[in-house]
């Protein structure tokens, strides 16, 4: 079975400090992992996927395979980061996908 | 470019009815995902389509059923409602089958009574 599991429902952060949300993953194969957000009134959108290795609006996403985890990193987190964050998984062929049941991130001013 | 579009945005049944929900995908996109987003859950995979046909489907039963047409907007139809098939239902279009990035719809509200 393909699981994504983000043990946190609300995570809560003051400006300034990192933030870490967590994501992991239990799936037979190799997949691909991405993490959407979603601000307040607008819609779910890409926020990164783990084969571009890039950087976007200063988070960051590690796939570690061993401990199946790909948890969402800032160092320096903003008031616009609030946000809800959604973990998501899609098999090779690309035409399934799972998604956790999201963190809603609170940056506190 | 349009983004993905979603009709209609709220809508209304009672339990056993039919209903049909629509989506236009994003210009050039030839690939539509839906899912169903209960409160408070993160969106359930129903099924994709890539050019008229469906090429994945998740864990719902036959009475979910799709069509996706030659312009490539999409329809989601279900069947014999149920009152837990009250949620938010997202589509998604990407760019090929092979591109994971998707652009999502702002959904469309179905509560069924």
């Amino acid at each position: 079975a393909q699981r994504v599991t983000q043990p946190e429902k609300l995570l809560s952060v003051f400006k300034g400090a990192p933030v870490e949300l967590k994501c992991n993953y239990s799936y037979s194969g190799s997949p691909e992992l991405f993490w959407y957000v979603q601000y307040s009134r607008q819609r779910l959108q890409l926020l990164l996927r783990h084969i571009s290795r890039e950087s976007i609006k200063g988070f960051t996403a590690d796939l570690n395979k061993g401990e199946t985890s790909f948890h969402l990193k800032k160092p320096f987190a903003q008031e616009e980061d609030s946000a809800m964050y959604y973990c998501a998984l899609s098999g090779v062929s690309g035409n399934q996908f799972y998604f956790g049941t999201g963190t809603s991130l609170t940056v506190i001013p | 470019e349009t983004g993905v579009t979603q009709s209609p945005t709220h809508l209304i049944k009672t339990r056993g009815q039919q209903v049909t929900l629509r989506c236009s995908s994003q210009s050039g996109h030839n690939t539509v995902s839906w899912y169903q987003q209960a409160l408070g859950q993160g969106p359930q995979f129903i099924f994709q389509y890539y050019r008229e046909e469906e090429n994945g489907r998740g864990n719902f039963p036959p009475r979910f059923s799709g069509l996706q047409f030659p312009n490539y907007s999409s329809e989601l139809n279900v069947n014999a409602l149920e009152l837990d098939d009250s949620a938010l239902y997202l589509c998604a279009s990407s760019l090929d089958i092979f591109t994971d990035t998707q652009y999502f719809g702002p959904g469309t509200r179905l509560t069924v009574l």
